[in-house]
C-alpha cells in the first residue's frame, strides 16, 4: 500500500500570501495524485487531478506539480476564503489512500 | 447538477450493524463508480470502499474487509453500505463520492454520521 505523508502538518499565513502545501508518495504514483480542500463542517472538495490540472470551478491561485513521489500545492495568494484543510490523494491498485492534511490557518 | 445525498447514520452498539444510502441525481449514476469516505471525529479522510459503475468489482480497505460491503442499485440511483460488527473505531461520518476518471472523487454527499457506543 502507498502511504502519502503532507508537510507541514500546520501553516500559519496571512491573507495575501503565498502557501506551499507538499504531499510526498512512498512509492512513484506517476502524476496520479490530487489535492482536496475541506472546510469544518463541509465536505471535501476536489481542486487539484492528475498533480496539476485544476478541477471545473477552481480559482487559478490553487496550482499544482510533481510527478513520481514529490508533490507541491502551492496557492499564489491567500484568500480569506482559503483557511481549510488540504489532503492529498491518491489510487494504486483499486486502493485510494488520502495523506493526514495540511491545516491552513491565519496567522 | 450532482447531488448525492447520504441517509441511514445514527447510534449503534458495538457489533451492532447499519445500511447507509446515497441517493444520486443530476448524472448517470449507472455509468460511474462510487466510493464510501470516512472521517473520524476531528481526525482525516479514510477511504473505506468503491464499486464499479456495474457493481462488477468492489474493494476495501483492509480494516473494514468481511464487515462492510458495498453495493449499488443502479434501478434506484442509489449506493449502500451495509456494515456489521461495528466498532468503537468505526464512529465517523461517512460520505459517498463519485468516481472522476477512475482514480479522483469529483462529487461528495454532506455526510451521515455514525456512532458506535454502548
Amino acid at each position: 500500500e502507498i502511504v502519502l505523508t503532507q508537510s507541514p502538518a500546520t501553516l500559519s499565513l496571512s491573507p495575501g500570501e503565498v502557501a506551499t502545501l507538499s504531499c510526498r508518495a512512498s512509492q512513484s504514483v506517476s502524476s496520479y495524485l490530487a489535492w482536496y480542500q475541506q472546510k469544518p463542517g463541509q465536505a471535501p472538495r476536489l481542486l487539484i487531478y492528475d498533480a496539476s490540472n485544476r478541477a471545473t470551478g477552481i480559482p487559478a491561485r490553487f496550482s499544482g506539480s510533481g510527478s513520481g513521489t514529490d508533490f507541491t500545492l502551492t496557492i499564489s495568494s491567500l484568500e480569506p476564503e482559503d483557511f481549510a484543510v488540504y489532503y492529498c490523494q491518491q489510487r494504486s491498485n483499486w486502493i485510494f489512500t488520502f495523506g493526514p492534511g495540511t491545516k491552513v490557518d491565519i496567522k | 447538477q450532482v447531488q448525492l445525498v447520504e441517509s441511514g447514520g445514527g447510534v449503534v452498539q458495538p457489533g451492532g450493524s447499519l445500511r447507509l444510502s446515497c441517493a444520486a441525481s443530476g448524472f448517470t449514476f449507472s455509468s460511474y463508480g462510487m466510493h464510501w469516505v470516512r472521517q473520524a471525529p476531528g481526525k482525516g479522510l479514510e477511504w473505506v470502499a468503491f464499486i464499479r459503475y456495474d457493481g462488477s468489482n468492489k474493494y476495501y480497505t483492509d480494516s473494514v474487509k468481511g464487515r462492510f460491503t458495498i453495493s449499488r442499485d443502479n434501478s434506484k440511483n442509489t449506493l449502500y453500505l451495509q456494515m456489521n460488527s461495528l466498532r468503537a473505531e468505526d464512529t465517523a461520518v461517512y460520505y459517498c463520492a463519485k468516481v472522476y476518471v477512475s482514480t479522483y472523487l469529483d462529487y461528495w454527499g454532506q455526510g451521515t454520521l455514525v456512532t458506535v457506543s454502548s
